[in-house]
């Protein structure tokens, strides 16, 4: 247990479906990150915010949304995704983005779109 | 750009045997991290590395800092069947920028 907690763990979906994961972090930290993991390739990261405001995007199609209402909470909402889009996807969150500051991940969402 | 080769890709071993893995990058990085990742679990972190040349053990984990700041080692001694998983390596950059390594898949035979 990291104090990094993702919902649902699982997820199918349709091309034309809309759906939304859920990532919670009672740890006090300030940054908040989405990781796109495939098989067999390095951890992409997708987007970052920090106090809540987005810092970065790293040209992540626009069917990727993500919001963060809060320090606390972070979703990525999904429309229109593609077969491709399945992947395992992470958050982590860390004190603040200073160097060196350590990242903790939640246990990720299995996501498939069918 | 600043990618990580992570090498072994994989790797069969008998419990008990020692183990070693390795990250290279052409660029410098300032952190380094080692990562386990369980089957359906995210990254755990294992060690972190702060300063060229530093050695940080944790337990039977022992991990380098390179002189070069372009490469680290992980070493994993005595193994047991709970190392099974995939260990990830991490560099971190001043502005907070991470990248990963493919990952290296370790397995274990009792």
């Amino acid at each position: 247990e990291t104090g990094v907690t993702q919902t649902p763990r699982h997820l199918v979906m349709g091309m034309t479906n809309k759906k939304s994961l859920k990532c919670e972090q009672h740890l006090g930290h300030n940054a908040m990150y989405w990781y796109k993991q495939s098989a067999k390739k390095p951890l992409e990261l997708m987007f970052v915010y920090n106090f809540k405001e987005q810092t970065e995007n790293n040209s992540v199609p626009s069917r990727f949304s993500p919001e963060c209402p809060n320090s606390s909470h972070l979703f990525l909402h999904l429309h229109t995704l593609q077969p491709e889009d399945s992947a395992l996807y992470l958050c982590a969150s860390s004190q603040n983005r200073d160097p060196g500051t350590e990242a903790f991940f939640g246990q990720g969402t299995r996501l498939t779109v069918v | 750009g600043q990618q990580l080769n992570q090498s072994p890709q994989s790797m069969f071993i008998q419990e008990g045997e020692d183990v070693s893995m390795n990250c290279t990058s052409s660029s410098i990085f300032n952190t380094w991290l080692w990562y386990k990742q369980d089957p359906g679990e995210g990254p755990v972190l294992l060690i972190a590395l702060y300063k060229a040349g530093e050695l940080t053990s944790n337990g039977r984990l022992t991990a380098q800092f390179g002189i070069t700041r372009k490469d680290s080692f992980l070493n994993i001694s005595a193994s047991i069947p709970s190392d099974v998983g995939i260990y990830f390596c991490a560099g971190q950059r001043l502005n907070n920028d991470m990248r990963f390594g493919a990952g290296t898949r370790l397995t274990v035979k009792p």
